[in-house]
């Protein structure tokens, strides 16, 4: 069954280092989107991705966070100048369609980050 | 903005027991809500979703409701079984706000 990857399982940083995460959607779906959720808290939307460009983003995705689709497969979201509260699992998913009965979410795995 | 409540927060049944998880929404301007299962420690894996046209939808022992204008959706669990423990989370899908979750069931099913 097709299925989102998520690389790395877990990263540890230092206070102030740029992390890159690493997302491969799933195949024919055409939106993407980066969701994080800090431990013991709710599941929170970052930003979502079609067709080359960002479509929506909320208040947290501030100039610190970026988005790349560098080539037909690889999904990243880029975090510079990290801090101590961007620890969290990070979560990548791939929707076939918005808003529709093809527009169910699909996640990964997440990658969790420690900042130190 | 869309806030989402799930009540109860956490319920712990004796295995077999039928079970409903509640989720509430603010808003009802939604296209879908979705109802996702997450094991600790693990991604999220989605289990039904419904769209707003739709009353209900059913997948093996979950069948899920949408009242929209009330702005409510339970999640129903037939003869529960250990492997059905995990945090289960609904997320509404909002004009303009993508999919907001809620905080969440977490339930336990005991042998």
């Amino acid at each position: 069954e097709p299925e989102v990857t998520q690389t790395p399982s877990h990263q540890v940083t230092q206070m102030g280092q740029e992390v890159i995460l690493r997302c491969v959607p799933i195949s024919n779906h055409l939106y993407f989107y980066w969701y994080r959720q800090i431990l013991g808290q709710k599941v929170e939307f970052l930003v979502s991705f079609y067709n080359n460009e960002i479509s929506e983003k909320s208040e947290i995705f501030d100039d610190q966070f970026s988005v790349e689709r560098p080539d037909g497969s690889n999904f990243t979201l880029k975090i510079r100048s990290t801090k101590l509260e961007d620890s969290a699992m990070y979560f990548c998913a791939s929707s076939e369609a918005r808003h529709t009965n093809t527009g169910e979410l699909f996640f990964g795995e997440g990658s969790r980050l420690t900042v130190l | 903005k869309q806030e989402v409540t799930q009540i109860p927060a956490a319920l712990s049944v004796p295995e077999g027991e039928n079970l409903v998880l509640n989720c509430s929404f603010t808003d009802s301007a939604i296209y879908n809500l979705q109802w996702f299962r997450q094991d600790p420690g693990k991604g999220l894996t989605s289990l039904l979703l419904i769209q707003s046209s739709q009353r209900e939808q059913t997948s093996g022992r979950l069948n899920a409701s949408l009242d929209k204008s009330s702005g409510r959706s339970t999640l129903y669990i037939a003869a529960s079984q250990p492997g059905d423990s995990a945090t289960y989370l609904c997320a509404p899908d909002n004009y303009g706000q993508n999919f907001v979750f809620g905080p969440g069931t977490r339930l336990s099913v005991l042998p």
